[in-house]
């Protein structure tokens, strides 16, 4: 059992926009602003897609955007394209014994 | 280019040990924290551990605690993982991952490609 909780799936046609949750406590997304996207293709190493909520890393698509409200952080994608289809993974900092925490993982299909 | 390069997995009994390495390229590498990420066969992610960027700070999930060590050799650019008393369960691929300042943020960027390893008699 995962620490945060994410939507097993989520699925959109291309050029919809659509949204996962990533949702905690206090003592992660709700307590701190370092909360992470990673995009992962199969077979593939993951790729930061978003950081402290809502930053994007140099060469990442502005499609991509983040956001937080309490407890609930959330990755939207708009103008979905094929090559979006991959797993997305949050991440949060916590004040737990363990320092970061992931979600399980949505699978994002692109119909 | 940034780069990391996992290399030290393999296939190991229970109970054994190993040692992990990530050699890191394209970026200073004493200025900035590292992490560990695992991932094992058909799941999700979960965070290993971090250190500091002058290696006197560790963190490590409790699932890992007591059994595992991180370190580094900043005058090597290269990042460590000792892994003993090792179990089924650690059976997974292995990333390093910068982290986007010198104190752990949560911000892992990039990645290397992984280093499996299995833990089977």
């Amino acid at each position: 059992q995962s620490a945060l909780t994410q939507p097993a799936s989520v699925s959109g046609s291309p050029g919809q926009s659509i949204t996962i949750s990533c949702t905690g406590t206090s003592n992660d997304v709700g307590g701190y602003n370092y909360v992470s996207w990673y995009q992962q293709h199969p077979g593939k190493a993951p790729k930061l897609m978003i950081f402290d909520v809502s930053s994007r890393p140099s060469g990442v698509s502005n499609r991509f955007s983040g956001s937080k409200s309490d407890h609930t952080a959330s990755l939207t994608i708009s103008g979905l394209q094929a090559e979006d289809e991959a797993y997305y993974y949050c991440s949060s900092y916590t004040s737990s014994s363990t320092l970061v925490v992931f979600g399980g993982g949505t699978k994002l299909t692109v119909l | 280019e940034v780069q990391l390069l996992e290399s030290g997995g393999g296939l190991v009994q229970p109970g054994g040990s190993l040692r992990l390495s990530c050699a890191a390229s394209g970026f200073t590498f004493s200025s900035y924290a590292m992490n560990w990420v695992r991932q094992a066969p058909g799941k999700g992610l979960e965070w290993v551990s971090a250190i500091s960027a002058s290696g006197g700070s560790t963190y490590h999930a409790d699932s890992v605690k007591g059994r595992f060590t991180t370190s580094r050799d900043n005058s090597k650019n290269t990042l460590y993982l000792q892994m003993n008393s090792l179990r089924a369960e650690d059976t997974a691929v292995y990333y390093c991952a910068k982290d986007g300042s010198s104190w752990p943020n949560n911000a892992f960027d990039p990645w290397g490609q992984g280093s499996l390893v299995t833990v089977s008699s």
